[in-house]
């Protein structure tokens, strides 16, 4: 898997839009942006993903550049419940699954 | 809807001893992880099972052991335990389908493991 940089924390005020960067200058060409969050002890919690092509769901949208080897994830409206670590996983897709490299992620703390 | 189950929530035992942790996933999902992340850790990937075969593994100590039944629940066995082995252990589930596509990964809320 292609090795993800990630900013070690970040702050963002209630209400504003989090924009959470991730470098990845080595991903392949068949490998995905997956984003992943881990609210305090909890299990990791799916965000989204993307190859080339920004993708927007419900939760958050992922903005990937033309060359692929950066993206951010963006949560518009940003509450106190988004505070969590945010990871930024690089991997390829297989038939039987593909285990998740955690790295190090973000520290997102949202602040009233 | 239906999430991932794990069994027990809590477990403390003695080093030198065994332990068994279980995982439900969510109905039809296919893929069974299992994760253990140490406390100030990040999450790291030990073992899979997809269609009840082993089909990654990571950095497992040869003490532990894993696999997955005919109901698609998996297991988690670990043996002579360390107390570095205290953590928290995740399993996630996910349908692979065998085709390649995306199979986004559904967290448990983990077994907090204390060895004392």
């Amino acid at each position: 898997d292609a090795k993800t940089t990630q900013p070690t924390s970040m702050d963002c005020a209630e209400g504003r839009a989090a924009n959470l960067p991730c470098n990845h200058s080595t991903i392949s060409g068949n490998e995905y942006v997956y984003w992943y969050r881990q609210i305090h002890s909890q299990g990791p919690q799916y965000i989204i993903h993307g190859l080339k092509n920004n993708e927007t769901n419900e939760m958050a949208s992922l903005i990937i550049t033309e060359d692929r080897k950066s993206s951010t994830l963006i949560l518009p409206h940003a509450t106190l419940r988004d505070t969590a670590v945010y990871y930024c996983i690089v991997r390829a897709h297989s038939n039987s699954g593909y285990a998740l490299n955690f790295g190090k992620g973000t520290s997102l703390l949202v602040t009233p | 809807a239906a999430g991932v189950i794990q069994s027990p929530r809590h477990l403390i035992k003695e080093k030198r001893e065994t332990a068994t942790l279980k995982c439900y996933p969510i109905p039809r999902h296919d893929t069974v992880y299992w994760y253990q992340q140490g406390p100030g850790q990040d999450p790291q990937f030990l073992i899979s099972f997809y269609e009840k075969m082993q089909s990654d593994k990571g950095s497992i100590p040869d003490r532990f052991s894993a696999q997955q039944f005919s109901d698609y629940h998996s297991e988690l066995n670990m043996s002579s335990l360390e107390l570095g082995d205290s953590a928290l252990y995740f399993c996630a589930s996910s349908l692979a389908t065998g085709t390649g596509g995306p199979d986004e990964q559904y967290f448990g809320p983990g077994t907090r493991l204390t060895v004392t």
